[in-house]
């Protein structure tokens, strides 16, 4: 159980075009869900908490109107990288916490979005 | 504390070995740890956790160790296989919060 699904695996696109990544979690509900973006032999960074039905929380230095995130239902979370430039070249991961369970309960991930910028 | 952007740190050990990677943490409000294993191309994978009011928990063939007086955190693999070989995280959360931090990462390589 607590599979969490990530589209596309690998996406190539050119300078100025958007990106939309999504993540979804099979079989359980997640009001809150997570992107991270890593770098090569780096570990995972936060970019923001994505919460059903209302505004992601990003964390310092991440730009909202950059990374647009959507979180429509308890299944189903987007991450869009609006604009991109070689720069935005990154893995992108997404997680996802069961919800309803009470006490402390793992992230779940999906397998990440490796998007290249050309 | 939170993710930062060092160089992952190595670890080599020779097949049927056992495995020790450690991680500290920072936030004294911290309550639940978690460490991951990730392997090349693919996230994070789930592979044991502990709760501040313990400091031990075993699973299959590995070993979460938690001294909370050092801030300290450490992972043990029993009779390391090739299949171990992966970067493993750590990740802390703290009581008053949803979100996780990971540590740094170690690569953990093992040699046949």
């Amino acid at each position: 159980g607590a599979v969490v699904s990530q589209h596309p695996s690998w996406v190539i696109c050119k300078s100025g075009t958007s990106v939309k990544i999504e993540c979804r979690s099979l079989d359980f509900q997640a009001t809150t869900m997570f992107w991270y973006r890593q770098f090569p032999k780096q570990s995972l960074m936060l970019m923001a908490t994505s919460n059903e039905g209302s505004k992601a929380t990003y964390e310092q230095g991440v730009e909202k109107d950059k990374f647009l995130i959507n979180h429509a239902s308890l299944t189903l979370s987007t991450l869009t990288v609006t604009s991109a430039h070689p720069e935005d070249s990154s893995f992108y991961i997404c997680s996802a916490r069961p919800w309803g369970q009470g006490g402390n309960q793992p992230q779940h991930f999906g397998d990440g979005t490796r998007l290249s910028i050309l | 504390g939170e993710s930062v952007g060092l160089h992952l740190p190595t670890l080599s050990v020779q097949e049927g070995d056992n495995s020790i990677i450690n991680c500290a943490y920072s936030n004294s409000a911290s309550d639940y740890f978690i460490w991951y294993k990730q392997e090349s191309g693919k996230g994070p994978q789930f592979i044991i956790d502990i709760r501040s009011n313990m400091d031990k928990r075993q699973g299959q063939r590995v070993t979460v160790l938690l001294n909370k007086t050092v801030k300290h955190l450490s992972l043990q693999i029993a009779a390391t296989q090739p299949g171990d070989s992966a970067v493993y995280f750590c990740a802390e959360t703290p009581n008053t919060g949803n979100q996780f931090y990971f540590g740094t990462g170690t690569s953990l390589t093992v040699i046949p």
